[in-house]
């Protein structure tokens, strides 16, 4: 199988307070993932790629200060959600991809929601 | 820049019958792979099936084929024998063949929303 787990799968937090997502490979390698953001009823909206071991890539307009990412083993990317503000409130997935395969594997996803 | 479209905002089908949803995309790349993926309201994406460019041969997973046109740069997704479960978001997906980070990178259509009567 190609499980990712993505942790928490809800979080309600207070504006100005950060918030870190994990998302993990449970039995696969993974030296690149990404980071998606989906509002109701829209596609994906791909955040960064996270590349184990150096600096993620981010798409253009993600605020890279805002939106932490650190990739620091082959099954685990955290995303940290800076002092988070109500606008930060989405649905945040995470994916992996199989090395040595050419597919990405979806976690949950995280439900976060900023007070 | 590659673009995918999925020019059917909503789609239904009734039970046991067959629904062919559509995805075309726009690429200078001669190799590449396409995906279906499924998002059912638990939001957990779901891959349905996959094809590589440089096969000619369609992809086919139980009662999920692919219809791949190359030249018309076209890739619909048949379901066939529908069932409830079959209810959900579904995505078209394409990535360029090359490997390493932003090669993995998937490029999505905005999704077909597939509604299953009973």
């Amino acid at each position: 199988g190609a499980v990712v787990s993505q942790h928490p799968s809800r979080v309600i937090c207070k504006s100005g307070t950060s918030v870190k997502i994990e998302c993990r490979s449970l039995d696969f390698q993974a030296t690149t993932m990404f980071w998606y953001r989906q509002f109701p009823k829209q596609s994906l909206m791909l955040m960064a790629t996270s590349n184990e071991g150096s600096k993620a890539t981010y798409e253009q307009g993600v605020e890279k200060d805002k939106f932490l990412i650190n990739h620091a083993s082959l099954t685990l990317s955290t995303l940290t959600v800076t002092s988070a503000h109500p606008e930060d409130s989405s649905f945040y997935i995470c994916s992996a991809h199989k090395s040595g395969t050419d597919t990405q594997y979806f976690g949950p996803g995280t439900r976060l929601t900023v007070l | 820049a590659q673009t995918v479209t999925q020019s059917q905002p909503e789609m239904s089908v009734q039970e046991a019958e067959t629904v062919t949803l559509s995805c075309t995309y726009d690429t200078s790349e001669s190799d590449y792979y396409l995906f279906w993926y499924k998002q059912p309201p638990s939001r957990q994406m779901i891959l349905v099936i996959r094809q590589e460019a440089y096969k000619q041969q369609n992809a086919t997973e139980n009662r999920f084929s692919v219809n791949f046109q190359k030249a018309a740069k076209s890739f619909s997704l048949k379901i066939s024998d529908s069932q409830l479960g079959d209810a959900a978001m579904y995505f078209c997906a394409y990535r360029p063949a090359g490997s390493g980070g932003s090669n993995y990178k998937l490029t999505f259509g905005k999704g077909t929303l597939l509604t299953v009567n009973p």
